[in-house]
């Protein structure tokens, strides 16, 4: 069985300073994982995704994150933190025979100015 | 208007009574989903369609039924709601191995 562990439920980040939000995976096989945004009363948005190929991966708004496979890693990063990052984010893993996805607990962003 | 849409967004019930929860998706995904949102979990699967009339029990099956006799719709009922189901229910779609599309979600309360 696959599991997602986000480690941190708050991350705190001052505007214009690095965003590090850190997710880990459990999979018997190299796993397709994603990054999806929430945000307050809307459903979830994708950020950015790996599937093969290149291990870092570039999505929208500025964010990226790298497959590390000795690791089980695959966090999410964004160089300067703007007020408009604030919302939840949630990491996914998804097994290559099937659709289905396992989420992590996810990560609420607050933004200070 | 293109997408997938969820009805009704807010929802207030009693314990005991059905509630069905409705999904509808424009772009002939093969793959649709329902998860339930809760503070500390993250989000759960359900149930999940692999196409019409195809469907596979998810995490967190138990007081929950889903149907699909159209590609573009899937329902979720609670036949006896319980306060244990207040939640936020996502629909998704999908038709490849990558991302799912979500909907905007319903937010149920059963009191």
């Amino acid at each position: 069985a696959q599991s997602v562990t986000q480690l941190g439920s708050h991350v705190s980040v001052s505007e214009g300073a690095l965003v590090l939000l850190r997710c880990n995976y459990s999979s018997s096989v190299p796993p397709y994982l994603f990054w999806y945004v929430q945000y307050p009363n809307q459903g979830l948005q994708l950020l950015l995704k790996y599937t093969t190929g290149a291990t870092l991966v570039k999505g929208i708004n500025g964010f990226e994150a790298e497959f590390k496979k000795s690791e089980t890693s695959f966090h999410l990063t964004k160089p300067s933190a703007h007020m408009s990052d604030a919302a939840e984010y949630f990491c996914a893993v998804s097994g290559r025979s099937g659709n289905k996805l396992t989420f992590g607990g996810g990560t609420r962003v607050l933004v200070k100015p | 208007d293109a997408g997938i849409t969820q009805s009704p967004r807010y929802k207030i019930t009693e314990t005991g009574r059905q509630v069905t929860l409705m999904c509808h998706q424009t772009w002939s995904h093969s793959y649709m989903f329902w998860y339930r949102q809760d503070l500390g979990h993250g989000l759960r699967l359900i149930y999940y369609s692999a196409a019409a009339d195809i469907t596979d029990k998810g995490e967190v099956p138990d007081g929950y039924v889903v149907s699909r006799s159209k590609t573009e719709n899937f329902p979720l009922t609670l036949e006896s709601a319980t306060r244990s189901q207040t939640s936020v229910y996502f629909c998704a779609s999908s038709e490849t191995h990558y991302e799912q599309y979500f909907g905007p979600g319903t937010r149920l309360t059963v009191t």
